[in-house]
């Protein structure tokens, strides 16, 4: 249980176009999601959280016009990097809160999507 | 604000108990400790978590102590593929989980 998948799990493009990511918790309902991006050899970064329904919430340093974020059902956020550059080269990782009323709300996490900017 | 400590790195031989520690001194009384971890190239794993009473599950075992001012994460056989960096994070209802650098784990055949 608790499978949290991203698609695609690696992409290239060219720089100045926008990509998509999807990232789906597959047997639980997850009001909350959230996005985090991995430089090499550096520690995971939350960028955003996602709640189903409304607007994401960013980190500070994070722009939101950049990195827009969908969540809109219980098993689904889409992470779109609009106008890509090179430096949004990254491995971006997603994870859900599983919203089953448990007392400890536990997050588990996506295999992540490796992203290449030319 | 850092919430915990582990060391940057340990090494454990093949088949034998990795024990690794993480100091939370300040957790407050509602703040669970959670044990991740992340193979090169993959999502974060989820190992186990505990209030304050000790956990075991298939992957591990957590101890924490008394005073819940510091825990340790056990893996009682120790494979290769437990090679990884391993996070011990303080969680409270509703918080999102926020990385430090972890522990490196080195399994040597």
């Amino acid at each position: 249980g608790a499978v949290v998948s991203q698609h695609p799990s690696w992409v290239i493009c060219k720089s100045g176009t926008s990509v998509k990511i999807e990232c789906r918790s597959l047997d639980f309902q997850a009001t909350t999601m959230f996005w985090y991006r991995q430089f090499p050899k550096q520690s995971l970064m939350l960028m955003a959280t996602s709640n189903e329904g409304s607007k994401a919430t960013y980190e500070q340093g994070v722009e939101k016009d950049k990195f827009l974020i969908n969540h809109a059902s219980l098993t689904l956020s889409t992470l779109t990097v609009t106008s890509a550059h090179p430096e949004d080269s990254s491995f971006y990782i997603c994870s859900a809160r599983d919203s089953s009323g448990s007392r400890t709300d536990t997050q588990y996490f996506g295999p992540g999507t490796r992203l290449t900017v030319l | 604000d850092a919430k915990t400590t582990q060391p940057t790195s340990m090494d454990c031989a093949e088949g034998r108990a990795a024990n690794l520690p993480c100091n939370h001194s300040t957790i407050s009384g509602n703040e669970y400790v959670y044990w991740y971890r992340q193979i090169h190239s993959q999502g974060p794993q989820y190992i186990i978590h505990g209030l304050k009473n000790n956990e075991t599950n298939e992957m591990a075992s957590l101890i924490i102590t008394e005073d819940r001012k510091s825990s340790t994460l056990i893996l009682p056989h120790a494979t290769l593929r437990d090679t990884a960096v391993y996070y011990c994070i303080v969680l409270g209802s509703y918080d999102k989980v926020i990385f430090g650098p972890g522990t490196s784990l080195s399994v040597i055949p």
